[in-house]
């Protein structure tokens, strides 16, 4: 079945305790993203991967890094967290093509993170 | 630069009510349009994705329409039942640029009540 998935789905941690989010895609996707949402702002993205090895800044990277390494992977590390990274967070995958049939993105479950 | 509206933010109706949720977005340079459903602290579901060139398309009670000229797009949901009780989102792809960021509105909050 074609998927994204990201674990943990819900994670409940302490400030400046660093974490990892996985992100993990079966579509043989080129292009991999992050995004949080928060009530009242919706849905920011925060870095994005047009490829292996190519990351890019997304509206709201501070307090992030990530990388892609292999093509289905794309984890979100949070080095040092902060109760200002509570947040719901979504991966996302698509092809990466000039052609609009290619682009419609596909999403993981969503991890809830409460950071104290 | 892209921005997404829709309007109403909330909406209550009765069960059995055909609704009409929107959706404007300022700049027609878009490959597509997704229509999405969260349930509370839940998840995005995807419901219905028009491509530039599509004028709708029709999912079960679902139609959504694009009007890329005007910057619109409307999602018809007939015969509403409880169970549709959910936050829309509706979200732009830009046909710019090598992000594939979406844009997305904030939402509308929908309430049917039996």
């Amino acid at each position: 079945e074609a998927q994204v998935t990201q674990n943990p789905r819900y994670l409940i941690t302490v400030t400046g305790k660093k974490l990892t989010v996985t992100c993990s895609q079966n579509m043989n996707h080129e292009y991999m993203s992050w995004y949080r949402q928060d009530p009242g702002l919706g849905l920011r993205q925060i870095y994005y991967s047009m490829n292996v090895e190519v990351t890019d800044k997304g509206d709201v990277p501070e307090g992030y890094k990530v990388s892609r390494k292999e093509k289905r992977n794309f984890p979100l590390i949070l080095e040092s967290p902060s109760p200002n990274q509570t947040s719901l967070y979504f991966c996302a995958s698509s092809f990466f093509s000039g052609h609009s049939s290619y682009n419609e993105q596909f999403f993981g479950p969503g991890t809830r993170l409460t950071v104290l | 630069k892209q921005e997404v509206t829709q309007i109403p933010a909330a909406l209550s109706v009765p069960e059995g009510e055909n609704l009409v949720l929107n959706c404007s977005f300022t700049d027609s340079a878009i490959y597509n349009l997704q229509w999405f459903r969260q349930d509370p602290g839940k998840g995005l579901t995807s419901l219905l994705l028009i491509q530039s060139s599509q004028r709708e398309q029709t999912s079960g009670r679902l139609n959504a329409s694009l009007d890329k000229s005007s910057g619109r797009s409307t999602l018809y949901i007939a015969a509403s039942q409880p169970g549709d009780s959910a936050t829309y989102l509706c979200a732009v792809l830009p046909n710019a640029g090598n992000n594939r960021k979406l844009i997305w509105g904030l939402g509308t909050s929908l309430a049917v009540n039996p």
